[in-house]
């Protein structure tokens, strides 16, 4: 079975500073790999996702991630975040090989806070 | 391209009552439409994934009678909260895969939060 482990709950930060939000799967088989954003009370918009290919995935507003599989990692950064930033993060797997109803499995989120 | 709506956005009700939420893919076709809940502070989890003209496919510990999911078209899925109680209150996000499309991609709608008195 597949898990996800968000090791951080809570990532306050102050605004500009760069930010790593930490993320760690378990799978016997190969993966997706996702992050989500959730701004309060709205449901999840994709922030990026990782397929195949670069292990080095760009998203949008400025954040990226690092598909390390050697250490079964999806480690989510922005070098310089902003007021805007601040929501709940869900790292997210799903397993590869299959259709696009396949069931995505949430890390339990990050909440980033950014500090003026 | 892609978008996923819900209504109502929020719902109060009473004790006893039933509720229902509608899940649309508004500009696409989706075959399953996924039903997640998630409590305050904490991770959306899967409640049951809805296939268009099938019976719903339930996770272990979801009441398939107390939540009743129906996927009639390709852009509409509902799920029924019946006999609500105060613990069902909840944020309720519904999620729709394309019938075509790139693999692992769901679509989020912006949730209902569900309050029972």
């Amino acid at each position: 079975a597949q898990s996800v482990t968000q090791l951080d709950s809570q990532v306050p930060v102050f605004e500009e500073a760069p930010v790593e939000l930490r993320c760690n799967y378990s799978s016997s088989v190969s993966v997706y790999l996702f992050w989500y954003v959730q701004y309060p009370n709205q449901g999840l918009q994709l922030l990026l996702k990782y397929l195949s290919g670069s292990t080095l995935v760009k998203g949008i507003n400025g954040f990226e991630a690092e598909f390390n599989k050697s250490q079964t990692s999806f480690h989510l950064r922005k070098p310089s975040v902003h007021i805007s930033d601040t929501a709940e993060y869900f790292c997210a797997v799903t397993l590869t090989g299959y259709s696009s109803a396949s069931k995505i499995i949430f890390g339990s989120g990050t909440r980033l806070s950014i500090r003026p | 391209g892609a978008v996923v709506s819900q209504h109502p956005s929020w719902v109060i009700c009473k004790s006893g009552t039933s509720v229902k939420i509608e899940c649309r893919s508004l500009d696409f076709q989706a075959t399953t439409m996924f039903w997640y809940r998630q409590f305050p502070k904490q991770s959306l989890m899967l409640m049951a994934t809805s296939n268009e003209g099938s019976k719903a496919t339930y996770e272990q510990g979801v009441e398939k009678d107390k939540f009743l999911i129906n996927h009639a078209s390709l852009t509409l899925s509902t799920l029924t909260v019946t006999s609500a109680h105060p613990e069902d209150s909840s944020f309720y996000i519904c999620s729709a895969s394309r019938t075509s499309g790139v693999t692992g991609s769901q679509y989020f709608g912006p949730g209902t939060r569900l309050t029972v008195l």
